[in-house]
């Protein structure tokens, strides 16, 4: 999992709530990616960011918003708009260019209650 | 759009016999190809890459994949398996625009003693 982190490993949500997942990375990476894991769907991109305060809508966006104030987080914070929030989340990062690696964090599960 | 296909489910094998986890993909422009690997209720993490160059690209673990390009393909293979490469194995192949990738649904991989 490398020099990235995310937290909490598990986290719960009411009915109604926003709740944000932290991902920090110490790897001196430009671009960082937000991806939602559905059992038998793969991965689905989320939001994206190649540089400090620019951001971008991935394939999933609709009920999630990001932030990109430093280059070392990136949180996403899953809105009550979305209304099947339950899934494992994977923060990724990479240096900017389409030939590099993206590596990725431990995830987070997030489970309604 | 840029996509991969994974054609299994799940893929069985005996521990020390030869490993093929298959992927195909459809590209416009040059491929940028990755395979990784979920352990349960953990990240993804990088096995390989292809850019370009030799056909034949080795990975971590003793992985290795071939690309082919004139049946759009990049499986993942080894020669012998061991009961620990037991697994989720991700396709992905970069997108056109962000760096992001686009994911397989994934093929679970069991490799019995």
């Amino acid at each position: 999992d490398g020099g990235i982190t995310q937290s909490p490993k598990y986290l719960f949500r009411k009915e109604g709530q926003n709740v944000t997942l932290s991902c920090e990375q110490n790897l001196n990476h430009d671009a960082m990616y937000w991806y939602r894991q559905d059992p038998g769907q793969g991965l689905r991109l989320i939001y994206y960011s190649q540089i400090v305060n620019d951001f971008q809508k991935g394939d999933i966006a609709e009920g999630y918003s990001v932030s990109r104030e430093k280059k070392e987080s990136f949180p996403l914070t899953v809105t009550s708009a979305q209304k099947n929030p339950t899934a494992f989340y994977l923060c990724a990062s990479s240096i900017r260019g389409n030939q590099e690696t993206q590596y990725f964090g431990p995830g987070t599960r997030l489970l309604v209650l | 759009a840029q996509s991969v296909a994974q054609p299994e489910d799940q893929v069985n094998v005996a521990e020390g016999n030869p490993l093929t986890v298959k992927c195909t993909y459809s590209v416009s422009g040059n491929p940028y190809l990755f395979w990784y690997v979920q352990y349960p209720n953990r990240g993804l993490q990088f096995l390989l890459k292809y850019i370009t160059g030799d056909n034949l690209v080795k990975g971590s673990y003793g992985f290795e994949a071939e690309f082919n390009k004139s049946q759009t393909s990049f499986h993942l293979k080894k020669p012998s398996a061991l009961v620990s490469d037991s697994a989720l194995y991700f396709c992905a192949v970069r997108t056109n625009s962000g760096y992001a990738l686009n994911f397989g649904k994934g093929t679970s991989l069991l490799v019995t003693p």
